[in-house]
């Protein structure tokens, strides 16, 4: 079993929807919760972390961390094709080493 | 011009071939990572650095080796590259922030094909 699951989908999604994207892990020792951007021939770069649990809000992304369940989300709102990338989630103990998830495509479509 | 560079930007090879990647930053950071991204398997940590003199295997270092000539470069070799290493790679750095966390940044990637 992985230690980080995610749907690759892909996602495809209307101009100014609400889309949601998961995942789901194993180890309940994961402190830091991150979310990536990756834009096609691009490294990823950081959209949001969360460290334990809890909600954070960065305009229109939110990133939510539920250990109960090792469950975390990331909802963008009023999503543009600007947005249209691929989404990894990832993980960490101590924030030293990171564990990602595989991926999920996002099309937005105007 | 970008923090992390990373040459080549692709690559293609033979099976048996040794093969250098290397990695760049002007971040000023002390810690950089190899990883590499494949369809379905996502990224996955090769070898880390956290200094000069620190080397440290990541989930799956066998089949590559690791040289951090300077705190600005790190260098991904595979000795003896084989078809299944055929995979995107990417080179991060990162250093701890006031709040103790470590966000990494990565370079543009280098695309290699093992024949």
């Amino acid at each position: 079993q992985k230690e980080v699951e995610q749907d690759p989908g892909p996602l495809s999604v209307p101009e100014g929807a609400i889309v949601s994207l998961n995942c789901t892990y194993s180890n309940s020792a994961f402190q830091y919760f991150m979310w990536y951007r990756q834009y096609s021939r691009k490294g990823p770069e950081l959209l949001m972390y969360t460290y334990s649990s809890g909600n954070k809000e960065d305009g229109r992304f939110t990133a939510q961390v539920d250990k109960s369940s090792k469950y975390i989300s990331l909802f963008i709102r009023d999503s543009q094709p600007s947005d249209s990338a691929t989404y990894l989630c990832a993980m960490s103990f101590t924030g030293n080493q990171f564990y990602f998830g595989t991926g999920t495509s996002l099309t937005v479509i105007p | 011009d970008a923090d992390v560079t990373q040459t080549p930007r692709n690559r293609i090879t033979k099976t048996g071939k040794r093969i250098m990647l290397e990695c760049s930053q002007t971040k000023g950071h002390d810690r950089m990572y190899w990883y590499r991204q494949d369809p379905g398997l996502g990224l996955r940590l090769i070898y880390y650095s956290f200094d000069v003199k620190d080397i440290n295997k990541g989930e799956i270092s066998d089949g590559y080796s690791v040289s951090r000539q300077a705190q600005a470069k790190f260098s991904l070799s595979l000795e003896s590259a084989i078809p299944n290493q055929t995979a995107l790679y990417f080179c991060a750095t990162s250093d701890l922030d006031r709040s103790n966390y470590n966000e990494q940044f990565f370079g543009p990637g280098t695309r290699l094909t093992v024949l």
